[in-house]
């Protein structure tokens, strides 16, 4: 039912690397949202978009930036990726109504920093 | 914020009626009352949602209580693939952020 895709699945990468996490979604949402999740741990909102050329920090505070040029793309990059950006990473989206809606999400992308 | 509290765990037996409660005492008239649960290695995903009354549909019940400041997700017949964590979260149009606490994690034993 969800069509929100993200990809990579799985990511294992050098400290220093630079890296964009790659989230799609064709239902046509408006607010579109970032979380990372620690093993065993709850979410933590580090990032959300209302639509095109908005973008917002969430109640983490992350070293990650985000981009949405488009409304169906939200791309979220690590400049300089460290072993402590060692997490999952979980994409989302929801229409833009009264609180009644509901969010779908990815599956996420485990990312491994070496 | 509204907050909400849940139990960090519960068990039930498979095959069996499981009732997950929520506190959300702070609610206000505007905000609903979303559950999600997120299966191993997986994303969170859509469980049911209600305003006022009581609400079913395919995957389980919502009961909320009168005076609105608790709720119960019931899952009428547990199966180990029930096996998750629950979220019990409060949305309204004023949300900017949604935030998830920790959830019930929900053992199924065999």
């Amino acid at each position: 039912e969800a069509d929100i895709y993200q990809t990579p699945r799985y990511l294992v990468i050098g400290t220093g690397k630079k890296i964009t996490l790659e989230c799609s979604q064709t239902m046509g949402h408006d607010k579109m949202y970032w979380y990372q999740q620690d093993p065993g741990m709850e979410l933590h909102l580090i990032h959300y978009s209302y639509g095109v050329n908005s973008t917002e920090k969430g109640d983490l505070s992350s070293e990650s930036t985000v981009s949405r040029i488009r409304t169906e793309h939200f791309p979220l990059t690590l400049e300089s990726a460290r072993p402590s950006h060692t997490s999952q990473y979980l994409c989302a989206s929801s229409e833009f109504r009264q609180g009644n809606e509901k969010l779908f999400f990815g599956s996420g992308t485990q990312l491994s920093v070496l | 914020d509204a907050k909400t509290t849940q139990p960090n765990s519960m068990e039930s037996n498979e095959e069996e009626p499981v009732h997950l409660p929520c506190n959300h005492s702070t609610i206000s008239g505007t905000d609903y009352i979303h559950w999600y649960r997120q299966l191993p290695s997986q994303g969170p995903e859509y469980v049911i949602h209600g305003l006022t009354s009581n609400v079913n549909n395919r995957m389980a019940s919502l009961a909320i209580a009168e005076d609105r400041k608790s709720s119960t997700l019931i899952l009428h017949r547990a199966t180990l693939r029930d096996a998750a964590v629950y979220y019990c979260i409060l949305r309204n149009y004023r949300d900017d952020k949604i935030i998830f606490g920790k959830g019930t994690r929900l053992h199924i034993l065999p």
